[in-house]
């Protein structure tokens, strides 16, 4: 199975800071990598497909890159909505596999 | 727009089983791969088991592979998950999710509001 791992586990930040998230694949899965966001008690948001394609709807604060096995998220200007946990999931191989998630919180 | 609607869930005793529903609408729904993901009271997400949009084939996590079933109703367009044999570490909200192309990997671009299925005696 394909290991994937997250840091920071958690993060605090204020409203207009600069946030990276990053994902590592134990191998290699091409761009096979989606960013979720969720918030308590709702359901995951897919921000990122394809390690960089925006999902339509997005802000174009969020971005991602990567490709192989390291990946990162990126907000460019924390805002208040932007307060959540978020999660990466790769696609290169069954079972399908996610990271352990990232809180980014109110500093 | 595009709707996935669980339904299903409940209290079950441990050696139970439940049949999770996910009713779609608002897409082609034969022609994409569905999927459960499930997840734990305060833990992280957890890829149960995915089927193609035709139904011929399918996929599981070891935790739940030979007690779960996926399968699908494309005239009904709704999208099932039978668990039998229940344990309580299947206690979690399970979701169902659509795969964000036809073509391609398992990447998801739609997900329900999700099930509780909880497991005690």
């Amino acid at each position: 199975d394909i290991q994937m791992t997250q840091s920071p586990s958690s993060v605090s930040a204020s409203v207009g800071d600069r946030v990276t998230i990053t994902c590592r694949a134990s191998q290699g899965i091409s761009s096979w990598l989606a960013w979720y966001q969720q918030k308590p008690g709702k359901a995951p948001k897919v921000l990122i497909y394809a390690a960089s394609n925006l999902q339509s709807g997005v802000p174009s604060r969020f971005s991602g890159s990567g490709s192989g096995t390291d990946f990162t998220l990126t907000i460019s200007s924390l805002q208040p909505e932007d307060f959540a946990t978020y999660y990466c999931q790769q696609a290169n191989s069954f079972p399908l596999t996610f990271g352990g998630g990232t809180k980014v919180e109110i500093k | 727009e595009v709707q996935l609607l669980e339904s299903g869930g409940g209290l079950v005793q441990p050696g139970g089983s439940l049949r999770l529903s996910c009713a779609a609408s608002g897409f082609t729904f034969s022609s994409y791969g569905m999927s459960w993901v499930r997840q734990a009271p305060g833990k992280g997400l957890e890829w149960v088991s995915g089927i193609s949009g035709s139904g011929g084939y399918t996929s599981y996590a070891d935790s739940v592979k030979g007690r779960f079933t996926i399968s699908r109703d494309n005239a009904k367009n709704t999208l099932y998950l039978q668990m039998n044999s229940l344990r309580a570490e299947d206690t979690a909200v399970y979701y169902c999710a659509k795969k964000y192309s036809s073509s391609g990997n398992s990447l998801f671009d739609y997900w329900g509001q999700g099930t509780l299925v909880t497991v005690s005696s």
